[in-house]
């Protein structure tokens, strides 16, 4: 099946520095990403779906200053922490839709440990 | 708006046992359903999928119905392994390219 990387798999940083997680589509290219936030023992929240090319949309109450999405190939969409609090602390994972052989399917990434001291 | 509910786990089971993982799901029109499964420190993975009334996906031993009457896709395996044991996703799609809507996730562990 297809293959979506994240990196990294897990970062610590200090309160008020930016992180940056990319997600790539390691066989296939989407022009549809999807940045999920996964809080312990919840469901994955869609945070905002990443058009290559275009600004990402983004979900009621997620804030798109704070989240920076920038979708800039077909394999490759990164996600921005900026200024991050110890409340931004979450598992961040990433999919992407192949459409590949007619198949419309969504592919997710390992996820990213964000752990802000 | 589109939700679903899966049961609270964990579950814990012993190996061989029989399993039911409950979802029920509300939405407009007729959404694709899902079960996604994630092992430890792996991404989520599609189990099975139905997408419309009364298709039966099935997958690995398990399988699961799609029951507009009753808004459910209840994921069941006759005899379940070690090896099933993980974190299993409801989930539901309204139509293609959207992202999926996930439940809240059911920990299964199985002992031997």
């Amino acid at each position: 099946g297809a293959v979506v990387s994240q990196h990294p798999s897990w970062v610590i940083c200090k309160s008020g520095t930016s992180v940056k997680i990319e997600c790539r589509s390691l066989d296939f290219q989407a022009t549809t990403m999807f940045w999920y936030r996964q809080f312990p023992k919840q469901s994955l929240m869609l945070m905002a779906t990443s058009n290559e090319g275009s600004k990402a949309t983004y979900e009621q109450g997620v804030e798109k200053d704070k989240f920076l999405i920038n979708h800039a190939s077909l394999t490759l969409s990164t996600l921005t922490v900026t200024s991050a609090h110890p409340e931004d602390s979450s598992f961040y994972i990433c999919s992407a839709i192949s459409q590949a052989g007619g198949i419309n399917e969504q592919f997710f990434g390992p996820g990213t440990r964000l752990t802000v001291l | 708006g589109n939700s679903v509910t899966q049961m609270e786990g964990p579950v814990t089971l012993s190996e061989e046992a029989f399993l039911t993982i409950n979802c029920t799901y509300t939405a407009t029109g007729y959404p694709s359903l899902f079960w996604y499964v994630q092992y430890p420190g792996e991404g989520l993975q599609l189990l099975l999928k139905a997408t419309k009334a009364d298709d039966k996906g099935s997958n690995k031993g398990f399988e699961a119905t799609y029951r507009k009457e009753t808004t459910s896709f209840h994921l069941e395996k006759g005899s379940v392994q070690v090896s099933d044991s993980a974190v299993y996703f409801c989930a539901l799609k309204y139509q293609a390219g959207t992202a999926l809507i996930f439940g809240k996730g059911t920990t299964l562990s199985v002992s031997s």
